[in-house]
């Protein structure tokens, strides 16, 4: 069984801070991992991507990957209210063929004013 | 942008009856997916579609469930006979040549 873990919080963080996000997944042949931010009652809206070990930035998002340990995170710099979401995990195990992805159960974050 | 677009947005169904739920994908992408989220729960995947054929489908899947691309542009799901536990938001995803596109999604309820 594929699993994605994420805390679901929620996670509470003020204005300005930085907000981390963290989930570890149990295939470890698995090769490129999301992370989508979810309004409530919307559809997943990617935010990152990540195939490779190391860091990726895209703005105020960053993007961290260990394969060794298994283990995704995504940092939020200058935290600001509308990044107030749930962040979803997904991961795309190691399939021949289209690509599934996997999702962890999110973590709710709140930006505090 | 280009998006992914479905329809409808709210779906109220009676237990059994048939439902199609429509999906444009983003017009240069070649896969195709259907997402379910029950309220509260984790988005699971049901189905992939590719080159006119179903790739991969998960346990959720059965017989009372197909999927097609009868024109070359939208991307349907059909549920048969729909039982009270198929309300959720059905989600359609598309992808080019890396990362999935999720459409706004179809809220399904069945009565």
């Amino acid at each position: 069984q594929k699993e994605v873990e994420q805390n679901s919080g929620p996670l509470s963080v003020p204005e300005g801070a930085i907000a981390s996000l963290n989930c570890t997944y149990s295939d470890r042949g698995s090769q490129s991992f999301f992370w989508y931010r979810q309004y409530s009652g919307k559809s997943p809206e990617l935010i990152m991507f990540i195939y490779s070990n190391g860091d990726k930035e895209d703005g105020r998002f960053t993007a961290q990957l260990n394969k060794a340990s298994q283990y995704v995170s995504l940092l939020i710099r200058d935290s600001q209210p509308s990044d107030s979401a749930t962040y979803l995990c997904a991961v795309n195990p190691l399939t021949q063929g289209a690509q599934k992805l996997v999702f962890g159960q999110g973590t709710r974050l709140t930006i505090n004013p | 942008e280009p998006e992914v677009t479905q329809t409808p947005s709210h779906q109220v169904t009676q237990m059994g009856q048939e439902v199609i739920l429509r999906c444009v994908p983003i017009s240069n992408h070649l896969y195709f997916y259907w997402y379910r989220q029950i309220l509260g729960q984790k988005v699971e995947f049901l189905v992939s579609f590719y080159n006119n054929e179903i790739s991969e489908k998960s346990e959720i899947f059965d017989d009372q469930f197909s999927v097609e691309r009868p024109d070359g542009s939208n991307f349907t799901l059909k549920i048969r006979s729909t039982k009270l536990e198929d309300s959720a938001m059905y989600f359609c995803a598309t992808r080019g040549w890396g990362e999935q596109y999720f459409g706004p999604g179809t809220r399904l309820t069945v009565t």
